[in-house]
């Protein structure tokens, strides 16, 4: 059981805007810092979503992540079928005094 | 351009012993932490083992503690993990990582070597 709880699958049409959560506690979200990662069928992740809500350069706007206390949440706006794939979060500080933790996964479908 | 290449990747038996390495360039090594990932076939990620640009800290999922050993030689750019007392569970393919570069949001990943442990 992973220390970060996602909802194993979300689903979407064209265009719309969908969310996928990410719940920890205070010891994980609540005192890290957020990540996510996007993971297209037989690649490696990618990395989406950087210390709670910022981008790397090459990464859609289409993409944002948020934080509140011990959740946080992945918006994709504008849903494509090429966004169809798995998508972790994961979260840890930059203090490298504990072990980095991910989420379960979360398979997001476009209809 | 950044490349991250595992090797090690074999069948094993349980209780038996196998190491990883991942060779890097493309980036200045010594300036990077380094982690390790896998995915058991059909699950999820699950992070296993960081080590900081010296190694003089290394972390270890509870997994894995006890049993698995990172370590790191900058001379040669490269990054291993010592995996001992292999059981069943520990079948994935092992991804090497490298740091997010926090100015950036870089980040890189090997392919992944599989290991298999089984009888």
């Amino acid at each position: 059981q992973s220390a970060l709880t996602q909802p194993p699958s979300a689903s979407g049409t064209p265009g719309q805007r969908v969310t996928i959560s990410c719940s920890g506690n205070s010891s994980t979200i609540g005192s890290s810092n957020v990540y996510w990662y996007q993971q297209l069928p037989g690649t490696a992740p990618k990395l989406l979503v950087y210390r709670n809500n910022r981008r790397p350069s090459g990464v859609p706007g289409r993409f944002s992540g948020s934080k509140s206390a011990t959740s946080a949440s992945l918006a994709i706006s504008g849903l494509r079928s090429e966004d169809e794939a798995d998508y972790y979060c994961g979260a840890w500080d930059d203090s490298l005094s504990r072990p980095r933790v991910f989420g379960g996964g979360t398979k997001l479908t476009v209809l | 351009e950044v490349q991250l290449v595992e090797s090690g990747g074999l069948v094993v038996q349980p209780g038996g012993s196998l190491r990883l390495s991942c060779a890097a360039s493309g980036f200045t090594f010594e300036d990077y932490v380094m982690f390790w990932v896998r995915q058991a076939p059909g699950k999820g990620l699950e992070w296993v083992s960081l080590i900081t640009w010296d190694g003089g800290t290394t972390q270890y999922a509870d997994s894995v503690k006890g049993r698995f050993t990172i370590s790191r030689d900058n001379s040669k750019n490269s990054l291993y993990l010592q995996m001992n007392s292999l059981r069943p569970e520990d079948t994935a393919l092992y991804y090497c990582v490298k740091d997010i570069d926090i100015l950036t949001g870089d980040d890189y990943w090997g392919q992944g070597t599989l290991v298999t442990v089984s009888s």
